[in-house]
């Protein structure tokens, strides 16, 4: 079975500073997503950023970026210039590609509460 | 985008009664809902997936009885929580698939918090 791990259960930056979160998974399959999920305070879950294990390019959105790195299993998301909005819990998620429907939940990390320093 | 309405965003009730909380897909079509369950400070906990027009698929440790789920369209999954106990408050949230091109991505509901008195 497929598990993620987030070793960092908290994180704090200094706004407009760079952070990095970690994010490690175990799977034998070859082909999958990842993704990073924010989820602020409002409690909705919003796409961070997503990423197809066969692309080796590291997916990027404005300031947040992925390093995704497929021998070691690790997929860190970078947040660059922090802003007091990013305050929030961010989660790692593992998708299986193929399957049953019920193959496509999401597998969750235990995330990280991001912390923003003004 | 893809949205998906959850509600009611917040909910009390009393012990014993039974609670609906409705999750839809406004402009797609969802061919599988998940249903989870967030306690404070955790992750998501998945409890059911439900496909339209069949039973859904609950894990292991979650009572179908307690928790039930209906997925009667392509747009509109039910989570009804009965004879809810204070033990049952928790975040409630839902997640579709599209059934459009598989992009991977699920897209979520606000979430509902229950409160049971």
């Amino acid at each position: 079975a497929q598990t993620v791990t987030q070793s960092q259960p908290e994180m704090s930056v200094q706004e407009a500073e760079t952070v990095t979160l970690s994010c490690t998974y175990d799977t034998s399959e070859s082909d999958y997503y990842l993704f990073w999920y924010k989820q602020p305070p409002s409690r909705q879950m919003i796409l961070v950023i997503r990423q197809e294990a066969y692309k080796q390019q590291n997916a990027t959105e404005n300031r947040f970026s992925v390093n995704f790195q497929k021998a070691a299993k690790s997929f860190s998301l970078k947040i660059s210039d922090s802003q007091l909005g990013d305050a929030a819990m961010y989660f790692c998620a593992y998708r299986t590609v193929y399957g049953m429907d019920s193959n496509y939940q999401l597998i969750w990390g235990a995330g990280t509460k991001l912390i923003i320093k003004p | 985008g893809a949205v998906v309405s959850q509600h009611p965003s917040w909910v009390i009730c009393k012990s014993g009664t039974s609670v609906k909380i409705e999750c839809r897909s406004l402009d797609f079509q969802a061919t599988t809902m998940f249903w989870y369950r967030q306690f404070p400070k955790q992750s998501l906990m998945l409890m059911a997936t439900s496909n339209e027009g069949s039973k859904a698929t609950y894990e292991q440790g979650v009572e179908k009885d307690k928790f039930l789920i209906n997925h009667a369209s392509l747009t509109l999954s039910t989570l009804t929580v009965t004879s809810a106990h204070p033990e049952d408050s928790s975040f409630y949230i839902c997640s579709a698939r599209a059934r459009r091109v598989d992009t991977g991505e699920l897209f979520f509901g606000e979430g509902s918090r229950l409160t049971v008195l």
